[in-house]
């Protein structure tokens, strides 16, 4: 399956504590996007990346959210110190260029809950 | 962010009948999306629009983009339980990059 991958899909933290979660493009794709979604609402954009920039990442938080996407290896989406607010379903997107048209890509998502 | 409103937020109907669900904006798209979305999984892209006035067909699934790309309308036919699921839409700006989601309409089908 060359699908976009996430990992980890569950993953349960106290507050105060780190998430790291990751997304693995689709073959060839060097575009990566990740999205926010809480209950009954739409996804929300958080930040855009290439291959070692970043692109927009301005529905990010300015505190305790961080993302790359490193020359190798996955996205990764770094929330520090979290809070219960930060319990919601992380989707990372991907694409082969810039996202036109239905060329965006879905993971299967990464679902933060915080204690 | 430009806004994108969905309706109705839930649905429920018997397996057999006829549905539609709106997708409606004050803002104008290049092109507008629809997605399907399971529980626990993540969005599945349906069809996208380009063109004001245009109309695809997926077996039973019509998608409608208004004349002045502002709306759009998903349309199921005899629906099915495997038609069970959150409907979004996403409309993209011209000059943009990011994606803006409504909300969603959960749509059950009952046996």
């Amino acid at each position: 399956n060359a699908g976009v991958m996430q990992n980890p899909r569950h993953l349960v933290r106290r507050r105060g504590q780190e998430a790291r979660l990751r997304c693995s493009p689709m073959k060839g794709h060097s575009h990566v996007y990740w999205y926010r979604q809480l209950p009954e609402e739409g996804l929300k954009f958080m930040v855009y990346l290439q291959k070692e920039n970043i692109i927009d990442e301005s529905g990010m938080p300015k505190e305790r959210f961080s993302a790359e996407f490193p020359k190798e290896g996955p996205s990764i989406l770094r929330i520090q110190q979290v809070v219960r607010g930060d319990s919601a379903a992380y989707f990372c997107a991907s694409s082969l260029g810039i996202q036109r048209t239905g060329e965006l890509f879905f993971g299967e998502g990464s679902r933060l809950t915080v204690l | 962010t430009q806004l994108l409103e969905q309706s109705p937020q839930f649905l429920s109907i018997q397996e057999g009948e006829n549905l539609t669900v709106y997708c409606n904006s004050s803002s104008v798209f290049s092109s507008l999306q629809w997605y399907r979305q399971e529980p626990g999984e993540g969005p599945v892209l349906l069809v996208t629009v380009v063109t004001g006035g245009e109309v695809k067909k997926l077996k039973r699934l019509t998608f409608q983009f208004g004349d002045a790309r502002k709306d759009s309308s998903l349309h199921i036919t005899a629906a099915q339980t495997g038609d069970t699921g959150l409907y979004l839409c996403a409309g993209e700006d011209t000059n943009d990059y990011k994606l803006s989601f409504g909300a969603g309409t959960t749509v059950t089908v009952r046996a």
